[in-house]
């Protein structure tokens, strides 16, 4: 079955440096997405991207992010001049077309901020 | 921004028992899904709802789609020690994107 790959699994950086956390979404779909979730707590909506652009982005999702599909597999979320609280899993995701077709998750970048 | 009410927090449950949990949101959705996420790993869709009232079986799991379209819940029955994990309900309103619940994690005892 296919699925969504992300890489790297494990990013260590330092405070202040760029980090871009790379996806390939399943090849027939057209919704992408990143969440992320800190340690023990909910998934949380960060940015959705269709036809190449943002659809809709969370307030978390300020200036120091950007998401880029630069080819026509891969999907990258930026984050520009790391803080602490950064630290956090992950996730991509992506959906078919299909108004509430469900989306399918990889299996996420665990970012740790030193 | 919409927020789902899941409960509950956690569970710990002897192998063998049934297991139900629920989400309550004050927003309407138009899709509920259910995610199971093990540690380290991301959610993996285990069940999708798309019409109110709709009920759905995976296995020894059924989720229902509640008839206001505010609610869904997740049975699962006879639980065995690979159902542990954290459980995620998930709307999907109109427009907006997928909201998660804060998860109710599952422990089983054998």
């Amino acid at each position: 079955e296919p699925e969504v790959t992300q890489t790297p699994s494990h990013q260590v950086t330092q405070m202040g440096q760029e980090v871009i956390l790379r996806c390939v979404p399943i090849s027939n779909h057209l919704y992408f997405y990143w969440y992320r979730q800190i340690l023990g707590q909910k998934v949380e909506f960060l940015v959705s991207f269709y036809n190449n652009e943002i659809s809709e982005k969370s307030e978390i999702f300020d200036d120091q992010f950007s998401v880029e599909r630069p080819d026509g597999s891969n999907f990258t979320l930026k984050i520009r001049s790391t803080k602490l609280e950064d630290s956090a899993m992950y996730f991509c995701a992506s959906r078919p077309q299909g108004l509430g077709s469900p989306l399918h998750f990889g299996n996420g970048t665990r970012l740790t901020v030193t | 921004g919409q927020q789902l009410n899941q409960s509950p927090q956690s569970m710990f449950i002897q192998e063998g028992e049934d297991v139900s949990m629920n989400c309550t949101s004050s927003s309407i959705f138009n899709t509920w899904l259910w995610y199971k996420q093990d540690p380290g790993e991301g959610p993996v869709l285990l069940i999708a709802l798309y019409k109110a009232g709709e009920l759905t079986s995976n296995g020894r799991l059924t989720a229902q789609f509640g008839i206001t379209r505010k609610d869904s819940f997740l049975n699962i029955s006879a639980s065995i020690p690979s159902d542990v994990g954290i459980y995620f309900c998930a709307g999907l309103g109109g427009n907006t994107p997928l909201v998660f619940g804060k998860g109710t994690r599952l422990s089983v005892i054998a």
